[in-house]
């Protein structure tokens, strides 16, 4: 198994212009996380999806950022527009049913200038 | 709400030392714990979990976890640490199945293991 993919590893761009993030979580699980990490505020969970439906986005900062997961192997983190606070490393994770564990992907860096 | 804490912000452990890792959890019912521990630029990478039977759980690495329900605690142990342990460790916590499903991670403690 691939594990969770996630593209691109690294993002650099201006602030104002649009990013979006993409997941690729592994086959068969059922939920999908995304999850941004900072040196001061930790790992925070952004927002969650049960069989591609939001389930929770109490996460997810404000309005300049969306994610959607239009199938159960494809979803999508937009933040448009960028701003230099939202610099972090942005992670994905999947999880079976019933299993609780959460598997990672390697993240996406996120620089905005 | 379910939440974790970490107490130490970095735990130095000498090469050839048992290494600890605390972490104390706050969930309704019985908890689903976890440990996860991440390496430089990696993501976050599972290590154990604790569901229900015993309450030592073996896993990845020569870790070890024990869960004490009358402490709320689920200590991350390993006998012996090797250099190669520095890393960040998370615990994370979840209710039992027919919750909710997102887990609660701690802080995260920094491992140094001293050559």
């Amino acid at each position: 198994d691939a594990g969770v993919i996630q593209s691109p590893r690294h993002e650099v761009t201006e602030m104002g212009q649009e990013v979006t993030l993409r997941c690729k979580p592994i086959s068969g699980h059922n939920s999908l996380f995304w999850y941004r990490q900072t040196m001061m505020r930790g790992l925070e969970l952004l927002i969650y999806f049960n069989n591609n439906v939001p389930i929770d986005d109490s996460g997810m900062p404000e309005d300049r950022f969306s994610a959607k997961m239009p199938n159960a192997s494809f979803s999508t983190l937009k933040i448009q527009p960028s701003e230099p606070r939202d610099s972090a490393v942005y992670f994905c994770a999947s999880s079976p049913a019933g299993g609780g564990e959460q598997f990672f992907g390697p993240g996406t860096r996120l620089t905005v200038l | 709400a379910q939440s974790v804490a970490q107490p130490e912000d970095q735990v130095n452990v000498a090469e050839g030392n048992p290494l600890t890792v605390k972490c104390t959890y706050s969930v309704s019912g019985n908890p689903y714990l976890f440990w996860y521990v991440q390496y430089p630029n990696r993501g976050l990478q599972f290590l154990l979990k604790y569901i229900t039977g015993d309450n030592l759980v073996k896993g990845s690495y020569g870790f070890e976890a024990e869960f004490n329900k009358s402490q709320t605690s689920f200590h991350l142990k390993k006998p012996s640490a090797l250099v190669s342990d520095s890393a960040l460790y998370f615990c994370a916590v979840r209710p039992p199945l027919g919750g909710n499903n997102r887990l609660a991670f701690g802080k995260g403690n920094q491992v140094v293991v001293i050559p």
